[in-house]
């Protein structure tokens, strides 16, 4: 049974720019989870995606966009990068919401994305 | 305006006696609730959850309390071990689903040899 796991593990972006992060969710996982972490902060929820369709959103504005492809692994995008972007992006993924598990979320290490 | 804290930015423990990290909550319409334990360079790792019929479940050396008309929860990790020294950090959901967990800011717990 593979992990969670994200790429790149860290990148460096100028501001304005545009950056794409990858993340494979865990075997058997059809949901998934992408959440911000500001350093010192816990972890903020940006969207879900089940199925292949955004599932949930919080409050992040529309530069923000994902996408989850047939296998389940899944894209975060974000355009027109600000300073305030520099954070750690964490993916989850989890079981079906129907099943019994949907609560237990699998994490992957992060991606670093530092915006100068 | 948060509406998960956690109000005890770090905590320090002997080894063997119980730790108790604690979680307030803004929100009565969360119902579902989680902690997760993270050490550095790695994701954050559930640890156990307790939904808003209950008011106390246990896992092992892990029980945590809800008190809901406080608004309140507790995590108390009873005997404490070194390896339990990580970052807690408590979460809450409205919904079912896990479409938007809240998660509170964490608490680094060290546990001294």
């Amino acid at each position: 049974e593979t992990g969670v796991t994200q790429s790149p593990t860290h990148l460096i972006k100028t501001r304005g720019q545009q950056v794409t992060l990858r993340c494979s969710s865990q075997s058997g996982h059809n949901t998934v989870s992408w959440y911000q972490q500001a350093l010192g902060q816990g972890p903020q929820f940006i969207f879900q995606y089940y199925r292949e369709e955004e599932n949930g959103r919080g409050n992040f504005p529309p530069r923000f966009s994902g996408l989850q492809f047939p296998n389940y692994s899944s894209e975060l995008n974000v355009n027109a990068l600000e300073l305030d972007d520099s954070a750690l992006y964490l993916c989850a993924s989890s079981l079906d919401p129907s099943s019994g598990g949907w609560y237990e979320q699998y994490f992957g290490p992060g991606t670093r994305l530092t915006v100068t | 305006d948060q509406q998960v804290k956690q109000n005890s930015p770090s905590l320090s423990v002997q080894e063997g006696r119980i730790s108790i990290l604690n979680c307030d909550y803004t929100n009565s319409m969360f119902d579902y609730f989680l902690w997760y334990k993270k050490y550095p360079a790695e994701g954050p790792t559930f640890l156990i959850s307790i939904s808003s019929i209950k008011d106390k479940n246990e896992d092992g050396r892990f029980t945590v309390f809800l008190n809901k008309s406080a608004k309140h929860l507790s995590l108390h990790i009873v005997p404490s071990q070194p390896g339990d020294s990580a970052v807690y950090f408590c979460a809450a959901s409205e919904d079912n689903y896990g479409q938007n967990f809240v998660f509170g800011p964490g608490t680094r717990l060290s546990v001294l040899p």
